[in-house]
């Protein structure tokens, strides 16, 4: 069953940009979509964006677009989401998930399907 | 956009009882080619990632308790959990995954208690 293994805690000073990783292990990374949701302190979730690492395309929420770059490493099965020009209020808890269904099956509308596996979480502050 | 109310907020329900969580799409999530509704939903429980427990609407995930079900069709859907049990304690959300191109919404959470 695969798991997905996100990167440390993370501090981080208004202005500056953070990048966190997501590894793959214990299954096929490539050929699902992988997103980053992320979740304020006390608040709900929200989508930030995906890739599908065997076709390399982003995808990204209108929120963060020119803000956030997710990419994927095929041959180390891992994602990264890099958000820059950090304020406030992009301290959150940053989770990478993967879609139920592989790209090996013709999608009928497009291939972010619901999400079943999801990484612990990656806890950004941003703090002068 | 596609928008994502649930309702109620919070639920305090009885072990054992009945609890009910509703969620409504802005527009329809049902897709006429496949028949398919493109609606989840989750439960996180404190310190831990959501949970998968129901996608198309109604097909519950391996390993989900069959006391928990998903229903409804295009714009209005429901989460039911058939006996509280204690460890059903979370907020749960639901998701739609129908926006092309790809944007996951999700309601703001319902937060589900004991009474």
């Amino acid at each position: 069953q695969v798991q997905l293994v996100q990167s440390g805690a993370e501090v981080k000073k208004p202005g500056s940009s953070v990048k966190v990783s997501c590894k793959a292990s214990g299954g096929t990374f490539s050929s699902y979509a992988i997103s980053w949701v992320r979740q304020a302190p006390g608040q709900g979730l929200e989508w930030m964006g995906g890739i599908i690492p065997i076709f390399g395309t982003a995808n990204y929420a209108q929120k963060f677009q020119g803000r956030v770059t997710i990419t994927a490493d095929e041959s180390t099965s891992t994602a990264y989401m890099e958000l820059s020009s950090l304020r406030s209020e992009d301290t959150a808890v940053y989770y990478c998930a993967r879609a139920g269904i592989s790209v090996v099956v013709p999608a009928a509308r497009h291939y972010y399907y619901y999400m079943d596996v999801w990484g612990k979480g990656t806890t950004v502050t941003v703090s002068s | 956009d596609i928008v994502m109310t649930q309702s109620p907020d919070s639920l305090a329900v009885s072990l054992g009882e009945r609890a009910t969580i509703n969620c409504k799409s802005s527009q329809s999530v049902l897709y006429s080619s496949n028949n398919k509704n493109y609606l989840a939903w989750y439960q996180q429980k404190p310190g831990q990632p959501p949970k998968l427990l129901i996608y198309w609407a109604s097909t519950r995930e391996s390993g989900v308790p069959d006391r928990f079900s998903g229903s409804g069709s295009g714009t209005d859907f429901t989460l039911t959990i058939s006996s509280l049990q204690a460890e059903d304690v979370a907020v749960y959300y639901c998701q739609q995954y129908y926006s092309t191109p790809p944007k996951y919404t999700f309601g703001q959470g319902t937060k589900l208690e004991i009474k």
